[in-house]
């Protein structure tokens, strides 16, 4: 079985400031991870993911994030906030890729403040 | 190329009510997958099939039924609905295995009342 636990609901940054939303994980296979992104009344669109190989993944609109199998962690960062980066974020796992589902963490809404 | 396409995007229902959710997609994948959006809730995933004719149980399964006659579509039906199905409802489908299959692409959702 497997849970991802988001830190904080809401998170409020200032435009240009650094961008840090926090994941935590648990699998008890290797996992692979996701970050997703919501914008309002849309759907969820891929922001990157984490599968083999490099701990450290790059994603779009500036995103990245590093796996931290120590700590258990999937945390996704950006250097500058822009404002249309507000959306609801989600991090999900699933165990190896397996088709019986992702599984997501409750989302966190990033609020950008101009 | 549509992506995913659900239909429709609002619907209210009266207690007792039964209906259809609609999902198409165009791109071939043999994954399809259901999932209910709540608020603080996250997305839980509800039925998902990997190919026509193969349907199993997510997370959330009870008081919905699903089936995949076509690689294309797979609907989702509320028998009776219930105020505790209002919902947002994403369908969602990848490839099954192999390279690509772990991303996800969803569509735009059907936001579901029941009163």
């Amino acid at each position: 079985a497997q849970s991802v636990t988001q830190l904080g609901s809401h998170v409020s940054v200032s435009e240009g400031a650094l961008v840090l939303l926090r994941c935590n994980y648990s699998s008890s296979v290797p996992p692979y991870l996701f970050w997703y992104v919501q914008y309002p009344n849309q759907g969820l669109q891929l922001l990157l993911k984490y599968t083999t190989g490099a701990t450290l993944v790059k994603g779009i609109n500036g995103f990245e994030a590093e796996f931290k199998k120590s700590e258990t962690s999937f945390h996704l960062t950006k250097p500058s906030a822009h404002m249309s980066d507000a959306a609801e974020y989600f991090c999900a796992v699933s165990p190896g890729g397996g088709a019986d589902g992702l599984t997501f963490g409750k989302g966190t809404h990033l609020i950008i403040q101009p | 190329n549509a992506g995913v396409t659900q239909t429709p995007k609002f619907q209210v229902l009266k207690t007792g009510q039964s209906m259809t959710l609609q999902c198409a997609q165009d791109m071939n994948h043999e994954y399809m997958s259901w999932y209910r959006q709540d608020p603080g809730m996250g997305l839980r995933l509800i039925h998902y099939s990997v190919g026509a004719g193969i349907t199993d149980q997510g997370e959330v399964p009870n008081g919905y039924n699903v089936s995949r006659s076509t690689t294309e579509d797979f609907p989702l039906r509320l028998l009776s609905a219930a105020p505790s199905q209002t919902s947002v409802y994403f369908c969602a489908s990848s490839y099954w295995g192999g390279q690509g299959s772990e991303k996800l692409f969803f569509g735009s959702g059907t936001q579901l009342s029941v009163l």
